[in-house]
């Protein structure tokens, strides 16, 4: 599966929209665009996925750039409870196993 | 209900003994994962299963055997354990066959070897 790229770690105020970037510049056509979180001493959750065209749903939404190497997972209004790791992960059809390669993640820090 | 359930949650035990991690999912789903999460925090892929059966080991020592008994169930016995699989290992469970399905996520066990 294609590598991703996220910062380490952001930070955000409570109430404040947040913008979450993911580099995936080697994606192919096939790659789906998956993100997932992970609170603390919890498994990971699944947030939103999509391939090409953008996505909503009721706990975020997912931008993917025109040329798809590219994007933002934007949560619309921070809370305490969002403070997470963020994974940004490509999924192919070639992937027998279905099974996601993890990165390092964003590590999110919302400031009260 | 939990979707996807782990026991124990918490399992301390010394060098050398053997030990199994239990998970059972009841959300239908043919596909089963195990997950370790080291130290670092960094996440990997252990084991891939699909109705009972293995479908991707990514270099797991044999010492690690996963037993899927049935679909709803992916055990994890752990043989001759050593310091360096001390983390936390997640279960997880998929619809089959579909590269857009999301993962359910177990809780967690940690597993510290002393």
């Amino acid at each position: 599966d294609a590598k991703t790229t996220q910062p380490n770690s952001m930070e955000s105020n409570e109430e404040e929209p947040v913008h979450l970037p993911c580099n995936h510049s080697t994606i192919s056509g096939t790659d789906y665009i998956h993100w997932y979180r992970q609170l603390p001493s919890q498994g990971p959750e699944y947030v939103i996925h999509g391939l090409t065209s953008n996505v909503n749903n009721r706990m975020a939404s997912l931008a993917i750039a025109e040329d798809r190497k590219s994007s933002t997972l934007i949560l619309h209004r921070a809370t305490l409870r969002d403070a997470a790791v963020y994974y940004c992960i490509l999924r192919d059809a070639s992937n027998t196993g279905n099974q996601f390669y993890f990165g390092t993640g964003t590590s999110l820090t919302v400031i009260p | 209900d939990t979707a996807v359930s782990q026991t124990p949650k918490y399992l301390v035990t010394q060098m050398g003994n053997d030990k199994s991690i239990k998970c059972e999912q009841n959300l239908g789903h043919d596909t089963m994962y195990w997950y370790k999460q080291d130290s670092k925090k960094f996440l990997k892929i252990m084991f891939s299963y699909n109705n009972k059966e293995l479908i991707i080991n990514e270099t797991v020592p044999n010492r690690f055997s996963p037993k899927s008994p049935d679909k709803a169930h992916l055990n994890l016995h752990i043989n001759s354990l050593e310091l360096g699989d001390s983390a936390v290992y997640f279960c997880a469970s998929s619809r089959a066959g579909l590269v857009s399905s999301e993962q359910y996520f177990g809780p967690g066990t940690r597993l510290t070897v002393t």
